[in-house]
């Protein structure tokens, strides 16, 4: 059974630094066509692609955001961790994780996990 | 970049209803593009992919038809469980998301 489960703070600082970790199982991100991307939805807003990171360990991110947004895995903790620097009231919302198969870029997205809620409040 | 226009942005309709969600993309893409399901405090599911293609488990009620630059999702009777918001979206470009079509109780 594929799982996702994201992980981190429920309240960060503006200017802080925000770190969000998925935790996967079921399937390996070293498979040919593998994939995890983080997909966001602020509150009244659409989804939001964010990041992506794949089996060759390729990192793609959205165009507006990619100063401020690393991704990285860690096959044997079966770990995706997205960082997200110098946040703003306007990254307040849900951040999701979820897996890729075929390989494209922007992949169809199979399984996601529950999400997690992010607040950017002082 | 292929930028993605759904239709209505916001839908009224009852159970039984058949409900039709158009995508249309700037510029053409073949068969690639995928609906999701979206309910408050719940993930995004994925109904539909390669255009037409049902995701295993999802009810036969959904499909999906089109290529190129128009897409539909249709559900042939709507049910309860259904009032959700519905995104396209695309393997080609950035951003891959469509801004979300609500169905909402008539």
């Amino acid at each position: 059974q594929v799982t996702l489960r994201e992980s981190g703070p429920a309240l960060v600082k503006p200017t802080q630094t925000l770190t969000l970790t998925c935790t996967f199982s079921g399937f390996s991100l070293s498979t040919y066509g593998m994939s995890v991307t983080w997909i966001r939805q602020s509150p009244g807003k659409a989804l939001e692609w964010l990041a992506r990171v794949d089996w060759e360990d390729d990192k793609y991110y959205r165009t507006s955001l990619k100063t401020r947004l690393t991704i990285s895995k860690d096959r044997s903790k079966k770990q995706v961790v997205l960082i997200m620097t110098n946040v703003d009231p306007v990254d307040t919302g849900t951040y999701y994780c979820a897996r890729g198969t075929s390989g494209y870029v922007y992949d169809y997205m199979d399984v996601w996990g529950k999400g997690t809620t992010v607040t950017v409040s002082s | 970049d292929i930028q993605l226009t759904q239709s209505p942005s916001f839908l009224s309709a009852s159970v039984g209803d058949r409900v039709t969600i158009t995508c249309r993309a700037s510029q053409g893409m073949s068969k690639y593009l995928a609906w999701y399901q979206h309910k408050p405090g719940t993930p995004p599911k994925l109904l539909i992919y390669d255009a037409s293609t049902l995701q295993t488990g999802v009810p036969a009620r959904f499909s999906g038809r089109g290529s190129g630059t128009e897409f539909t999702l249709t559900i042939s009777s709507l049910q309860p469980e259904d009032f959700a918001t519905y995104y396209c979206q695309q393997l080609i470009s950035y951003p891959p998301f469509g801004p979300g079509t609500k169905v909402d109780v008539k």
